[in-house]
């Protein structure tokens, strides 16, 4: 069963550090990896998008790291601000019999204190 | 503005009801998905459609329906068969195939009184 993991549910850090959230996969056969960002009570928007055959994504402050081989992703964000206070999701795009399927994780609720 | 919409963005419904979701974009996307989110956990896959006319089951089907006669339209029905309908539904379309991502609504939540 495909399966994707994120761990901490919950992060909180003071203003102004680098963190790192944690994505972790069961199946290497994926087509791409995605991060979005959840506002309480909001849709999702989509931070970055990592194809199967790329190793990162950058975007501003936001990188992305995928490692198909041990079923890992990482999102980093450096210089955090209260504004990134939010549910971060990370979804994979596995291949199943030729077919695809979106599969999301729990998310971590990141906190960022002033 | 091209995007997606639902409504309402609140919703109450009585137990035996059966109750319609409204989604619309006008991104001129061939597919688009119904998941349910339920707190701490993430999104699960209700129905999807690939084109006009035709959707599949997602992992939840149970105790919801479909249709899908317009590219722009997507409403999902919560019926009575559902046993626990209370959550957050989100609606979201991309490009049939392709690398592209989803694009998500603003959600409405279903509560059942």
């Amino acid at each position: 069963k495909q399966e994707v993991t994120q761990i901490p549910a919950a992060l909180s850090v003071p203003e102004g550090e680098n963190l790192v959230l944690n994505c972790s996969f069961t199946d290497s056969a994926i087509y791409n990896l995605q991060w979005f960002r959840q506002d309480p009570g909001k849709g999702l928007t989509s931070l970055l998008l990592i194809q199967s055959s790329q190793r990162e994504q950058t975007s501003g402050r936001l990188n992305a790291s995928l490692d198909k081989s041990s079923g890992r992703s990482t999102l980093y964000i450096a210089a955090s601000q209260p504004g990134d206070s939010a549910t971060y999701l990370c979804a994979v795009t596995f291949i199943i019999q030729g077919a695809q399927k979106l599969v999301f994780g729990q998310g971590t609720r990141l906190t960022i204190n002033p | 503005d091209g995007g997606i919409t639902q409504s309402p963005k609140y919703l109450f419904r009585k137990e035996g009801q059966n109750v319609t979701l409204s989604c619309e974009q006008n991104l001129n996307h061939d597919a688009m998905y119904w998941y349910r989110q339920d707190p701490g956990q993430g999104l699960r896959l209700i129905y999807y459609s690939q084109i006009v006319n035709d959707f599949q089951k997602g992992d939840i089907a149970e105790g919801y329906s479909v249709s899908r006669e317009k590219k722009e339209s997507f409403p999902l029905t919560v019926t009575s068969a559902q046993k626990n309908p209370t959550a957050f539904y989100l609606c979201a379309s991309k490009t049939a195939g392709g690398p592209d991502t989803q694009y998500f609504g603003p959600g409405t939540r279903l509560t059942v009184l």
